[in-house]
């Protein structure tokens, strides 16, 4: 119940396309879900995060999309450049929860010229 | 700001050998913690902390011990070190609980091998 599933592993996109990556969770009582963002040699960096008050979230060319009742949130990248190749970990956590935050198992975006 | 700092950036270690992967940061952050990073397994929690003197287990806990002495400092000290240790390590602190919309700071990350 505390895991969070994340999919694909891998994707290619192609430069100016979309780039879409999914997550799904179990436990109904998370309330807190962010996107990390991290480059070969680095650690993650915070991306994007949302509440489940709202259905979406946009940041310049990065949007979550989140449905409540299917426990499932996606992370879509607009108009994917190079420099986006990347991996991206969706996350979850509650505030009852300790201060632990349960990570997906990534996924490695490569953005093809 | 350094920001969070990991050393060493790399090493190996023979079975049974011990060793202590350093952390620090300087923006003053209550909440420390450290992960694991596996191909295919994202990245687990080992220990955390919520301000200096209090520690608390993670996911994966067994064969690592943390203190915290200090704000800045949050050592992770691995007992025995074994081949399923293997790993990248990475440090990460944050202003305040992580799940209250207070992002977590990441190392650039220590690679350990274990022969």
């Amino acid at each position: 119940q505390q895991q969070v599933k994340q999919s694909p592993q891998s994707l290619i996109v192609q430069k100016g396309g979309i780039s879409i990556i999914n997550c799904a969770y179990e436990n109904t009582a998370f309330d807190y879900f962010p996107w990390y963002q991290q480059f070969p040699g680095k650690g993650p960096a915070l991306l994007i995060a949302i509440r489940p008050d709202v259905s979406e979230k946009k940041e310049g060319r990065f949007t979550i999309s989140f449905n409540k009742s299917a426990k499932q949130f996606s992370l879509h990248i607009m108009d994917s450049q190079p420099g986006d190749s990347a991996t991206y970990f969706c996350a979850a956590s509650m505030r009852s929860s300790a201060s632990k935050i349960i990570f997906g198992s990534g996924t490695r975006l490569s953005i093809r010229p | 700001n350094a920001g969070v700092t990991q050393t060493p950036k790399f090493q190996v270690l023979k079975t049974g050998q011990s060793m202590t992967l350093q952390c620090a940061q300087d923006m003053n952050h209550e909440y420390m913690s450290w992960y694991r990073q596996d191909p295919g397994m994202g990245l687990r929690l080992i220990h955390y902390s919520v301000g200096a003197g209090i520690t608390d287990q993670g996911e994966v806990p067994n064969g690592y011990n943390v203190s915290r002495s200090t704000t800045e400092d949050f050592p992770l000290r691995l007992l025995s070190a074994a081949p399923s240790q293997t790993s990248v390590y990475f440090c990460a602190s944050s202003y305040r609980d992580p799940t209250r919309d207070s992002p977590l700071h990441f190392g650039n990350g220590t690679r350990l091998t274990v022969t």
